[in-house]
């Protein structure tokens, strides 16, 4: 398995540009997360998603958005890029069911600068 | 959600046992305690959770104090791989739960740096 993987791992954006972040898992996990890092601080939830078709907000979902049409894949939307935005960001996933410790799975991060 | 607390940095030779306090005092008798390690900016990596008793694995060690107010992670034999950033998080079990109840919410950890 291949785990958790984002696509691009570093990106620079000019203010009010649009981009994608993509997060795809092969663990056929229902949850996934958008975190987000800011430096020398902890990650904070930006979007989550329980399954295929289901989304809901984090701490801090303004500016961003997100879709679920697949279990696999959990695309991060950034619709007009502010340099606020500039941050690490990280895509997780788990599990659900009995048996399950709920241990997340990180990607390796996707780090994006606005300029 | 139950706070934690933990100091924001701690030395530890290597070799020796690294112990990292964490303090919980308002946690509730359905949390779990998490503990997650972040190296140099890579994403979080699981260690090692608990409720009441005492955890081991092939990481680390938890130890749970009897009021559930605190624990301590315990890496036996710390290295040079250790240095992270270590996250103490206290959370209902994940089993069972969908939605908000099974995110984790992350603070700034202890950096843990393991000297030669």
């Amino acid at each position: 398995n291949a785990g958790v993987t984002q696509t691009p791992k570093f990106r620079i954006l000019k203010i009010g540009q649009s981009m994608t972040l993509q997060c795809t898992q092969d663990m056929n996990h229902n949850y996934m997360y958008w975190y987000r890092q800011d430096p020398g601080m902890g990650l904070k939830l930006i979007y989550y998603s329980v399954g295929a078709g289901i989304t809901d907000k984090g701490e801090v979902p303004n500016g961003y958005n997100v879709s679920r049409s697949t279990t696999e894949d959990f695309p991060l939307r950034l619709e007009l890029a502010a340099p606020s935005q500039t941050s690490v960001y990280f895509c997780a996933s788990r599990t659900l069911g009995t048996g399950s410790n709920g241990e997340l799975f990180f990607g390796e991060g996707s780090r994006l600068t606005v300029l | 959600d139950a706070k934690t607390t933990q100091p924001p940095s701690m030395d530890c030779a290597e070799g020796r046992a690294a112990n990292l306090p964490c303090n919980h005092s308002t946690i509730s008798g359905n949390e779990y305690v998490y503990w997650y390690r972040q190296i140099h900016s890579q994403g979080p990596q699981y260690i090692i959770h608990g409720l009441k008793n005492n955890e081991t694995n092939e990481m680390a060690s938890l130890i749970i104090t009897e009021d559930r107010k605190s624990s301590t992670l315990i890496l036996p034999h710390a290295t040079l791989r250790d240095t992270a950033v270590y996250y103490c998080i206290v959370r209902v079990g994940f089993m069972n739960y969908g939605g908000s109840q099974g995110n984790l919410i992350f603070g700034k950890g202890t950096k843990l740096s393991v000297k030669p």
